[in-house]
C-alpha cells in the first residue's frame, strides 16, 4: 500500500533559523512528488514537483530535494511569512488516474 | 484570471439534511477531485473524475455523491448517510489524464462544513 509520512508534525523556528522538513514515501513506483503550502482556512498552493532521485528545485528561501525514499524541504533563514502547513504528496506509477496521495503535513511557525 | 471557485465558504448542515458544495473551474482541466481535510490528518480522496459523465469513488466515498455534467463543474453532495461530515472540503483540478505524468493540482479555497 502506498504511504506518505511527514515529519515533524510541527516545527517552531526563530526568524533566520534554518531547518528541514521530511517526507518519506512508500510507493510501487514514483511518477512525481509534490510540495504544497497551505495557509489556515485556505486551499493548498503549489510549490514544487520533483520527478527523479537527485533532482532539486528552489524558490526564494525554499529548496526541495528528492531521493529514492524521501524528500526534504529546506527552509533557509525563514521569515514569519513562511509560517504555514507544508504538504507533501506523491503520484504512483501504478495509478493511471492521476490521483495524488498526501501526507498529514508539517505545521511551521516562524517567530520574529 | 483562471482558477477554481468553491462556494459557499462556510456551510451549516442540520441533522438528516443533504447539502451540496459547488466547484467550478475555468482552467480547461479534464480531471477534477474532491478531498476532505480533518485536523491532524492528510487530505483524503472522496471522488474524482477525468471526463464528463464519468467519475470514480475515492477512499472515503460513503455518504457522498457527485455529478460531472459539464467539464467546468463538479458538485459534491453530502448526504444524511455521512455520519461525521464536519470537515474542510477541497476541490482540485489537473491537466493530467490517463497514465501520463500529473503536473500538479490547482486547488480551490475550500468549504468549511459544520453540523449544527
Amino acid at each position: 500500500e502506498d504511504q506518505v509520512t511527514q515529519s515533524p508534525e510541527a516545527l517552531r523556528l526563530q526568524e533566520g533559523e534554518s531547518s528541514s522538513l521530511n517526507c518519506s514515501y512508500t510507493v510501487s513506483g514514483l511518477r512525481g512528488l509534490f510540495w504544497y503550502r497551505q495557509d489556515p482556512g485556505k486551499g493548498p498552493e503549489f510549490l514544487f514537483t520533483l520527478y527523479s532521485a537527485g533532482e532539486e528545485k528552489e524558490k526564494e528561501r525554499l529548496k526541495a530535494t528528492l531521493t529514492k525514499k524521501e524528500s526534504f524541504l529546506h527552509i533557509t533563514a525563514p521569515k514569519p511569512e513562511d509560517s504555514a502547513t507544508y504538504l507533501c504528496a506523491v503520484q504512483a506509477t501504478g495509478d493511471s488516474w492521476g490521483k495524488l496521495q498526501f501526507g498529514a503535513g508539517t505545521q511551521v511557525v516562524v517567530t520574529p | 484570471d483562471g482558477g477554481i471557485t468553491q462556494s459557499p465558504k462556510y456551510l451549516f448542515r442540520k441533522e438528516g439534511q443533504n447539502v451540496t458544495l459547488s466547484c467550478e473551474q475555468n482552467l480547461n482541466h479534464d480531471a477534477m477531485y474532491w478531498y476532505r481535510q480533518d485536523p491532524g490528518q492528510g487530505l483524503r480522496l472522496i471522488y474524482y473524475s477525468q471526463i464528463v459523465n464519468d467519475f470514480q469513488k475515492g477512499d472515503i466515498a460513503e455518504g457522498y455523491s457527485v455529478s460531472r455534467e459539464k467539464k467546468e463543474s463538479f458538485p459534491l453532495t453530502v448526504t444524511s448517510a455521512q455520519k461525521n461530515p464536519t470537515a474542510f472540503y477541497l476541490c482540485a483540478s489537473s491537466t493530467q489524464t490517463g497514465g501520463r505524468r500529473n503536473y500538479g493540482y490547482t486547488f480551490g479555497s475550500g468549504t468549511r462544513l459544520t453540523v449544527v
